[in-house]
């Protein structure tokens, strides 16, 4: 595609339901990320994927917090059991991957727990 | 010492001023450092990568000080349009490139 695509762009949700956010990474970038940006604070690393492997989960908050890739390409960050402090945006990144670390973001998942 | 330290600002200009934003890194080791620019409510875009030598493109120019560990943007002749967090970023050495760290931004406001 274009750019990078997530899905939804909002979403809205009750304390302690699971919810998927999807990323679609531009075509041919083998390096994908995760952020999450809460109100006036800085990015905050989540997880990279180097293909469909995820060699750094470090950044995951919790282990109610996992993502997946799949064919090298869409992934798929779940959270379960949400809490009000998972309320932020997550920011998917894509780059060409190698020592290209130049980032292309989608616009973000906006998450809202009730 | 924070790994990525931006003053936050607010910094307010008129239209045509020049502004400058200093960041700080602690890892003495960091080897790729960038400018990306966020609108209010949008995602980051990168704006420029800052190389040892220091860049230039168009009005932004950026610099690298590697003994102080600090790098910079100018910009001049400040646009409307330029209003956004300018936010630094920085990969880790090690190897593990991918990794960046951002700052929490600086705030810019244009004014006319």
């Amino acid at each position: 595609g274009a750019g990078v695509s997530q899905s939804p762009s909002n979403k809205v949700t009750e304390k302690g339901k699971d919810v998927e956010l999807r990323c679609d990474p531009i075509s041919g970038h083998t390096a994908l990320y995760w952020y999450r940006q809460s109100l006036g604070q800085g990015l905050e690393f989540l997880i990279y994927f180097q293909g469909n492997s995820a060699p750094d989960k470090s950044g995951l908050p919790s282990d109610r917090f996992s993502a997946e890739r799949t064919g090298g390409s869409v992934s798929t960050l779940t959270i379960q059991r949400t809490q009000q402090e998972d309320s932020a945006v997550y920011l998917c990144a894509s780059s060409l991957g190698g020592r290209d670390e130049k980032l292309f973001f989608g616009s973000g998942t906006q998450l809202s727990v009730l | 010492r924070k790994e990525v330290e931006q003053d936050p600002g607010p910094f307010n200009v008129p239209e045509g001023a020049t502004v400058a934003f200093n960041c700080t890194y602690s890892n003495s080791a960091s080897q790729s450092f960038f400018w990306y620019r966020q609108d209010c409510r949008k995602e980051p875009k990168l704006l420029m990568s800052v190389y040892s030598s220091g860049n230039e493109d168009g009005r932004f120019t950026a610099q690298l000080n590697r003994a102080s560990q600090y790098i910079s943007l100018l910009i001049r002749d400040s646009k409307l349009s330029d209003s956004a967090t300018y936010l630094c970023v920085v990969t880790p050495a090690g190897g593990s490139n991918y990794k960046l760290t951002f700052g929490k931004g600086t705030l810019l406001t244009v004014n006319p």
